[in-house]
């Protein structure tokens, strides 16, 4: 079946450093990926997206390229903030089906 | 915001005891998805819905049915709550052609002790 595999966390970080958060997926056909955002005490928060083989997404200085012959989709950003403090999922989905499939989820924490 | 609403924001319970959680959607959109949030599992899909009375199994379903008899309510029943149903349950809806875009409600708290 279909699966999202993030790298493990915490990830702690110091301010301004890069970032990068690993995700591979497994599926059938050509899903549409995606990296949400969780902050403290509230629900999931579209980050980013990619709906076919070499796109980039991007928002909010992250990005993340759809990357077919990997399957993967990594997250990445230049120079990390403390409010970019947060759990973050990569998730796709199995447009057979119009369901979401999410990753477990990494745990960002950035150090001023 | 996207005018999703769930209730109860919190709730404690009794093991064997029926819970019902609603969501509540203003945006008359197609798709409706009950996801629990656990450490380790991250977010795991329940049941979700593609229209009124349209509804579909998740990976994680067993224990839980739903019903959707409106557009905008979808609502979560655990016939007979156990222990292994404390979690954060979210509630989202689905954007796009194939409700790809999720906006997700604030959460609630089950506790089932």
């Amino acid at each position: 079946g279909n699966s999202v595999t993030q790298m493990e966390g915490p990830v702690t970080l110091s301010e301004e450093a890069f970032l990068t958060i690993n995700c591979t997926y497994t599926a059938t056909g050509y899903p549409s990926l995606f990296w949400y955002v969780q902050y403290p005490g509230e629900g999931l928060q579209l980050l980013l997206k990619a709906t076919k083989a070499d796109d980039k997404g991007s928002n909010k200085g992250f990005e993340a390229t759809y990357r077919k012959e990997t399957t993967s989709f990594h997250l990445e950003k230049g120079s990390v903030q403390v409010s970019d403090s947060a759990v973050y999922f990569c998730a796709l989905i199995d447009s057979s089906a119009s369901k979401i499939i999410f990753g477990s989820g990494t745990r960002l924490s950035i150090r001023p | 915001d996207a005018g999703i609403t769930q209730s109860p924001r919190h709730k404690v319970t009794e093991t064997g005891t029926p819970v019902t959680l609603r969501c509540h959607q203003t945006e008359n959109h197609r798709y409706m998805y009950w996801y629990r949030q656990d450490p380790g599992h991250g977010l795991r899909l329940i049941h979700y819905s593609y229209g009124v009375k349209d509804t579909d199994k998740g990976e994680v379903s067993d224990g839980y049915s739903v019903s959707r008899s409106k557009t905008e309510d979808f609502l979560l029943t655990l016939e007979s709550a156990t222990s292994s149903q404390t979690s954060v349950y979210f509630c989202a809806i689905g954007e796009g052609a194939a409700g790809e875009k999720l906006f997700f409600g604030s959460g609630t708290q089950l506790s089932v002790l």
